[in-house]
């Protein structure tokens, strides 16, 4: 069954420090893993897309990583920002295409919270 | 570009009553989406339309869910008879030419409450 699992399920870290979120799938085929940030009350806005060949993937303070060996993948943030505070989604895509629609594979988010 | 726009944001409602979302997606863009989310089961895929035309709605619970897209800049997702387990955030998202390599771009949500 095509899964994906994020973890922590929630993190609380201080304003200014770095902090590391996993996410492992087992979708498959494989086709691109994505990075959303969603705002309390807002949608989902994309950080980054990682196809198969593309092990790293920088947005500014945000650095996705891509073990497609091991079907893991992270987002490191760096010198967090009050506004960082948000829940992370991963999302895989497989690889069937069907109807010119890859099939999106969700993770239930991990939500990070930042404090002063 | 105003982005994927919603409306309502946010609509209270009584067990029964019919409720319409409404979705304008980013203007070029071919593929529109409805997504449910919800604290139990995160996002999920209600149907998609490729070109206006409803691709794939195996997502959609029931019969009470019902999506249009009569043109490229208007889409609605309708719930007749709304039950209080249809609460729930309604994304739409939009994109071009599909998902694979391609960004979808989600709307702010409807936040459906049915009492």
């Amino acid at each position: 069954k095509n899964q994906v699992e994020q973890s922590p399920q929630s993190l609380i870290i201080l304003e200014g420090k770095n902090c590391t979120l996993q996410c492992n799938y087992t979708v498959s085929p494989f086709s691109n893993l994505r990075w959303y940030k969603q705002d309390t009350g807002r949608g989902p806005v994309s950080l980054t897309i990682m196809t198969f060949s593309e092990n790293t993937k920088s947005n500014g303070r945000y650095t996705a990583t891509l073990d497609a060996d091991t079907k893991q993948s992270s987002l490191h943030i760096t010198a967090s920002q009050l506004s960082d505070s948000a829940s992370y989604i991963c999302v895989v895509s497989d690889s069937i295409f069907s109807g010119g629609y890859n099939k999106l594979i969700f993770g239930a988010g991990t939500r990070l919270a930042v404090h002063p | 570009d105003a982005g994927v726009i919603q409306s309502p944001r946010h609509e209270v409602t009584e067990m029964g009553q019919e409720v319409t979302l409404r979705c304008k997606p980013i203007s070029g863009h071919d593929y529109l989406f409805w997504y449910r989310q919800t604290m139990m089961r995160g996002l999920e895929l209600l149907i998609y339309f490729n070109n206006n035309v409803p691709i794939d709605d195996s997502g959609m619970p029931e019969d009470r869910f019902s999506a249009k897209m009569p043109n490229a800049s208007f889409s609605t997702l309708k719930i007749q008879p709304s039950e209080p387990r249809d609460s729930a955030v309604y994304f739409c998202a939009s994109s071009q030419t599909g998902t694979s390599g391609n960004t979808i771009y989600f709307g702010e949500g409807s936040w459906l409450t049915v009492v």
